[in-house]
């Protein structure tokens, strides 16, 4: 199984759609987890931390499900600019990062 | 706001020959990784260092590879003999001692082509 499980897409969507990203991590000791957007041959960029009670960020939403090892990520009100590499990371208890193969999103007209 | 730079943006080198990638991190983080993505592919974690020692590493982090930081701001990554499939986009990042959500801060990386 693989560490953290994303699907690769993509998403294509219409400007002002909402689109809803899902991933699965398979250690339980993972400690914290995180979106990150990558955009093409950049760099990952850290999008937001995910918690439990769940966190907004503007038209972002994501949400931590420790019990069922799942986290997501809500994308409201799609701009062209979303158009990216989102990234599900997910640090383990050593602190290094262990990352998805990212979920592609293209934003179109 | 505070960033991690890298150098070069990109480097090209012939196969067996000797890089160096330069990294400086964030002026108040004290750990440090190294990732690497081929094209196409996911992110790898390489190796993290703190306190001037290798914390971790992976199985890709093998002899061919080392990391030091020869002074108060550099942190660079060596490879001895390049492969090949060294070819990659290389990053750095870093993360600061405590507190907050443990968030990493990545370089803008560097490109290695190995011919």
């Amino acid at each position: 199984r693989k560490e953290v499980e994303q699907d690769p897409g993509p998403f294509n969507v219409p400007e002002g759609a909402t689109v809803a990203f899902n991933c699965t991590y398979s250690n339980s000791a993972s400690q914290s987890f995180f979106w990150y957007r990558q955009d093409c041959r950049k760099e990952p960029k850290l999008l937001m931390s995910v918690y439990s009670s769940g966190n907004e960020d503007g038209r972002f939403t994501a949400q931590l499900n420790r019990a069922s090892q799942y986290i997501s990520l809500l994308i409201r009100d799609s701009k062209l600019s979303d158009s990216a590499t989102y990234l599900c990371v997910v640090m383990d208890s050593s602190y290094k990062l262990i990352f998805g193969s990212g979920t592609r999103l293209l934003v179109r007209p | 706001e505070p960033e991690v730079t890298q150098t070069p943006s990109h480097q090209v080198t012939q196969m067996g020959q000797e890089v160096i990638l330069r990294c400086v991190p964030i002026s108040n983080h004290l750990y440090f990784y190294w990732y690497r993505q081929i094209l196409g592919q996911k992110v790898e974690f390489l190796v993290s260092f703190y306190n001037n020692e290798i914390s971790e590493k992976s199985e890709i982090f093998d002899d061919q590879f080392s990391v030091e930081r020869p002074d108060g701001s550099n942190f660079t990554l060596k490879i001895r003999s390049t492969k090949l499939e060294d070819s990659a986009m290389y990053f750095c990042a870093s993360r600061a001692l405590a507190g907050g959500d443990n968030e990493q801060f990545f370089g803008p990386g560097t490109r290695l082509t190995v011919l």
